[in-house]
């Protein structure tokens, strides 16, 4: 069975740090893009940045570029979005998405999603 | 990148047809036939429903289908059911540093 399974629920302070993971399984982790998107709460999709484990290459939307780091490896097939100093805004559910081979935008397998909350 | 423009909600009764509309630039959705439709259920991750502007995954019913007239693309949920009811969300590439945008998300309540 062809999976994303995310890293679980996080609680962390303003300033801190923190990077969530997300294992593929069930297919060739190298020949897929993985994508982020974020919801923050009771509110819509945002696409943040996409990542090819095969190679690394990675392009972020300009609203999140110096914001996050995405990066993989592809050793153990996960793929992972980091924070080096988080805010009060950056609450939200983090999904990663895998779109079909050869696509970019038709993410057709989700992860079930990383709770992040952040609060002092 | 702006996100593209849907209508906040839209309603049907069961059995009817309903469009949801996404509007774009000639940068996004205007370029590429690569505009993606997705249905999200509360709490739940989303589902693809649509790709590449019409094309529908293996499993998706064919009462869902999608088009594109220059910046705007269009999702068309025909026989309305209570299990439609969900938010829809639209996407499309929009070049090759960005890659992609989302729409702001259409709520469909099926009355």
């Amino acid at each position: 069975e062809v999976q994303l399974v995310q890293s679980g629920a996080e609680v962390k302070k303003p300033g801190e740090s923190l990077k969530i993971s997300c294992k593929g399984s069930g297919y060739s982790f190298t020949s897929y893009w993985i994508g982020w998107v974020r919801q923050m709460p009771g509110k819509g999709l945002e696409w943040m940045g996409i990542i090819y484990p095969g190679d690394s290459d990675t392009r972020y939307s300009p609203s999140f570029q110096g914001q996050v780091t995405i990066s993989a490896d592809k050793s153990i097939s996960t793929a992972y979005l980091q924070w080096s100093s988080l805010k009060a805004s950056d609450t939200a559910m983090y999904y990663c998405a895998r779109p079909l081979i050869g696509y970019y935008d038709a993410f057709d397998i989700w992860g079930q999603g990383t709770m992040v909350t952040v609060s002092s | 990148q702006s996100a593209l423009t849907q209508p906040a909600s839209v309603s049907g009764s069961p059995g009817q047809s309903i469009t949801i509309s996404c509007t774009g630039t000639s940068s996004d959705v205007g370029s590429y036939n690569l505009v993606s439709w997705y249905q999200q259920h509360p709490g739940k991750a989303p589902k693809l429903m649509i790709y590449e502007v019409s094309k529908r995954p293996s499993g998706v019913s064919n009462r869902f289908s999608g088009s594109k007239s220059g910046n705007t693309a269009s999702l068309t949920i025909s026989g309305l059911q209570a299990e439609d009811e969900a938010d829809y969300y639209c996407c499309s590439y929009a070049g090759s540093s960005t890659f992609g945008v989302f729409g702001g998300g259409t709520k469909l309540t099926v009355l």
